[in-house]
């Protein structure tokens, strides 16, 4: 079965660093993989998609890529804040496939 | 406000009592889901519906029931709750008929405990 594989270990770094947290996938390629951003007690929201013919996606300060041959993505953060502390959840999703997976998550802590 | 409700947003009841967890969208979305969240386990997908009465298992589907009558409704049923069925639920929904390729937009959440 699918296996998706989170750093379950929560990431501390301080801030104006680069936070980058790890997504490993095995036993199937998706040919699409999303990011979402979790807060404690609130649904996650949905940050970017990455294809698998692309291998990096940039939205302002997010920076996701998409090593189909190490199976995983990675998700960065630059001149990170205390704003971005939360759980971050990755999807990596198969083509024609209609059931989401999600990993268990990292959750980022920015120090001020 | 493109959104997505859920009710209740809390829910404590007991053993075999059935119940329902109602979610709505008004985004017009094709795709809709519902997922459970338990620490260490993640989110996990009970059921989907790519559009109007078409549903289909997800990961965990065992003890769930859904509809899909209109297209802005899906709600999740529990015929005869069980304690190892409590959980923060999400309800969510996408525009297209898989989600693959489009946001996923979530509801707020909905506690349940069993007791």
């Amino acid at each position: 079965s699918q296996k998706i594989e989170q750093n379950s270990e929560a990431l501390n770094i301080q801030e104006g660093k680069t936070a980058t947290l790890t997504c490993n996938y095995t036993n199937y390629s998706p040919a699409y993989l999303q990011w979402y951003r979790q807060d404690p007690g609130r649904g996650p929201v949905f940050l970017l998609l990455i294809r698998e013919n692309e291998k990096e996606k940039r939205k302002e300060r997010l920076k996701v890529t998409f090593d189909t041959t190490l199976k995983q993505s990675l998700f960065h953060i630059t001149a990170s804040q205390p704003a971005d502390s939360a759980t971050y959840l990755c999807a990596p999703i198969r083509y024609n496939f209609n059931k989401f997976y999600f990993g268990s998550g990292t959750k980022l802590n920015v120090k001020p | 406000e493109a959104q997505v409700t859920q009710n209740p947003r809390y829910l404590i009841t007991v053993t075999g009592k059935k119940l329902t967890v109602t979610c709505s969208q008004n985004m017009n979305h094709e795709y809709m889901s519902w997922y459970r969240q338990d620490p260490g386990l993640g989110l996990r997908q009970i059921y989907y519906s790519m559009n109007v009465e078409v549903t289909d298992k997800g990961d965990v589907p065992e003890g769930y029931k859904v509809s899909r009558k209109e297209k802005r409704n899906f709600p999740l049923i529990l015929e005869s709750p069980s304690p190892n069925q409590t959980s923060l639920y999400f309800c969510a929904s996408s525009s297209g008929t898989s989600g693959r390729t489009n946001e996923q937009f979530f509801g707020p959440g909905t506690r349940l405990t069993v007791l």
